[in-house]
Order: C-alpha cells, then structure tokens, then sequence
C-alpha cells in the first residue's frame, strides 16, 4: 500500500534553516494526477497547508510562508522535501507530508488521501 | 481566502451515539469540502472528499453533507476509535487548501 515517512531534525534553533524529507512507498511518484504536500499542526491549533509539488516539479506555496519556503522533488528516489528558512519559535509544530489526489466526476475534486505520522520540529534556543 | 469555521471546538459523547460537526465557509464553496480524522501519533485519514463521498475504506456511520457555506459530518453508533480531532478542509479555492481549527471528540 502507499506509504509516507517523514524524516528530518526535530531541534532547530531560530533563524536556521528546517529541512525534512518525505519518503514515499507503493506508488510512483511521477503521475500527473498527483501532487505531494507539506502540512503542519501547531500544537492547540488547526492543521495549515504548506505547498505542493508535482512531479515534474511544479510548486505552490501558502502565501503566508511562500518567500521562505521551497519544496523539491526527486522521483528517482521516491521522494520530495521541504525546506523553512529563517525558522522562529512560531514554526515548531507537527510536520506532515501527505499526497493530494486528484478525482473526477462532475468537477475535479482534491484531497489529502495518504498522510505520513508526521514529524514534531520544535525550535528553540 | 476562505475562512473555515468549526463548532462545536470539542464535544463530549460516549460509545454508541450519533454526533454531529459543522463547517462553515465565509464563502460559497459549493461542495468541494473535505473531511479528516487526526489521532495523535497517527497518521491523518481522509474520511469524506467533496462534501459527502466516503473515501475507500472508511466506514459508513460516517457521512457528510452540505452545500455553499454550511456542511456537516455524522458520525452515528460511534465507535471507540472514533474519539479523535476532526478537520473539514476546503479545496474550492485550489490550490491554496484552508483546514478548519478543528473539532475535538472526547469520550
């Protein structure tokens, strides 16, 4: 079955650079009808959308985060990654790497159909 | 952007009820609204896409409905594994994805 693991540092200090991998298994990654995103958890607070990217590496990013984030792709090793620059106390969270499908039947609809178990960032000094 | 609002923030309830979740959007989304189960430790599960079709392998006491601004989950006879944070998420506004703040169910 599809399979997502996120991988990365969980301790960052502020103004350092957050990088986290996501490792996908049972599926290709090159499918147009697939994007693989980045969502975090803030703890007592809602789940909010990081960006997306498709395999042959199209991105869209939250415009709240967008001038300090990049997401990459590298189908030839299954995976995608997540770079957060100039992190704060702000960013510690649960991150989340999940694929967003597409499905049609009257329109095209999307959803977050595989998640990862996510991976806890804090940042502090 | 689209603002999503949940309520209630939590609810009470015990095995073997029925609950139920709104969502409202600050806009008309028609009907491209999702809904997820979030456990700690676990990963997030995508329970019903487009306001009301259950994803493959979801069980059927759930179910969804709704349209424009107003959208509900149902949960009926719940079950033990269902006390967990709920999140509706609108995809209308693609592809900037906005979740809810979320719903907690607690025993």
């Amino acid at each position: 079955q599809v399979q997502l693991q996120e991988s990365g540092p969980g301790l960052l200090k502020p103004s350092q650079t957050l990088s986290l991998t996501c490792i996908v298994s049972g599926v290709s990654m090159s499918s147009d009808s697939y994007y693989w995103s980045w969502i975090r958890h803030h703890p007592g607070k809602g789940l909010e959308w990081i960006g997306y990217i498709n395999y042959s590496g199209s991105t869209f990013y939250n415009p709240s985060l967008e001038s300090r984030v990049i997401i990459s792709v590298d189908t030839s090793k299954s995976q995608f990654s997540l770079k957060l620059s100039s992190v704060t106390a702000a960013d510690s969270a649960v991150y989340y790497c999940a694929r967003v499908i597409e499905v049609y039947t009257d329109y095209y609809y999307y959803a977050m159909d595989v998640w990862g178990q996510g991976t806890t960032v804090t940042v502090s000094s | 952007d689209i603002q999503m609002t949940q309520s209630p923030s939590s609810l009470s309830a015990s095995v073997g009820d029925t609950v139920t979740i709104t969502c409202r959007a600050s806009q008309s989304i028609s009907n491209f609204l999702n809904w997820y189960q979030v456990n700690p430790g676990k990963a997030p599960k995508l329970l019903i896409y487009a306001t009301s079709i259950l994803h493959s392998g979801v069980p059927s006491r759930f179910s969804g409905s709704g349209s424009g601004t107003e959208f509900v989950l149902t949960i009926t006879n719940l079950q033990p594994e269902d006390f967990a944070t709920y999140y509706c998420q609108e995809s209308y506004d693609t592809p900037l994805y906005t979740f809810g703040q979320g719903t907690k169910l607690e025993i």
